[in-house]
């Protein structure tokens, strides 16, 4: 069955460094999705992309966060730099777009958990 | 303000017994809501979508009702199961521009105990 891919699983880092996350959709997924889950609470969208295009970034930190989907399959999000309040899981979702229709199922990658010193 | 609204206690239940979950949501209009199954360190997984002009969705043992009046969905696990323990998320799916939005409940702790 195919799955999102993430890479990190785990990043521990110290406060102003540079890091960056890597998230490989499902094949022909058009729509990909970064969330951030702060422990004890739900995800929280941080950036959408229908193919390489930003649909949906209003709740990214754009001071620090970056996100790119050059090709339109894989995405690197990056923060630099980081700050303590950055520490949380990292998700990266995909789904069909518009050819799933309004209902589009979000397929959940194992996310990467950051930790910032 | 907007709020979506999970029990934030653990929901401890005895296996083979009924687990009845609630998802509270205010000052939305969503286009149809979704439950997720999350395990610690895991990502969340999909079970259930639910439209708003549906009443009820059931898959297996698992129900979902939705009840745009009162703004809640309940999720119901019948015959539950030890594996069955894990953290359950509700989600709101708002249409903006042509696409979908999913907002996040917090999230229920559900264990079940043999």
């Amino acid at each position: 069955e195919a799955e999102v891919a993430q890479s990190p699983r785990y990043k521990i880092t110290e406060k102003s460094q540079a890091v960056a996350f890597w998230c490989d959709p499902i094949s022909g997924h058009a729509t990909l999705y970064w969330y951030r889950q702060i422990l004890g609470q739900g995800p929280e969208l941080l950036v959408q992309f229908q193919d390489e295009s930003v649909v949906d970034d209003s709740q990214l930190p754009k001071d620090r966060f970056s996100a790119e989907r050059l090709k339109g399959v894989d995405s690197t999000l990056k923060i630099q730099p980081a700050e303590l309040g950055d520490s949380a899981m990292y998700l990266c979702a995909s789904s069909l777009g518009v050819a799933g229709g309004p209902t589009d199922t979000q397929y959940f990658g194992p996310g990467t958990r950051l930790t910032v010193l | 303000s907007q709020k979506i609204e999970q029990n934030s206690e653990a929901l401890n239940i005895q296996e083979g017994k009924t687990a009845t979950l609630t998802c509270n949501y205010t000052n939305y209009s969503p286009a149809y809501l979704q439950w997720y199954r999350q395990d610690p360190g895991r990502g969340p997984v999909f079970l259930l979508l639910i439209r708003e002009n549906e009443k009820e969705k059931r898959k297996e043992r698992l129900k979902v009702t939705f009840d745009t009046t009162l703004k809640q969905s309940l999720f119901h696990i019948t015959a539950s199961q030890p594996a069955d323990s894990a953290t359950y998320l509700c989600a709101l799916a708002l249409l903006r521009g042509g696409y979908n939005k999913l907002i996040f409940g917090a999230g229920t702790r559900l264990a079940v105990h043999p």
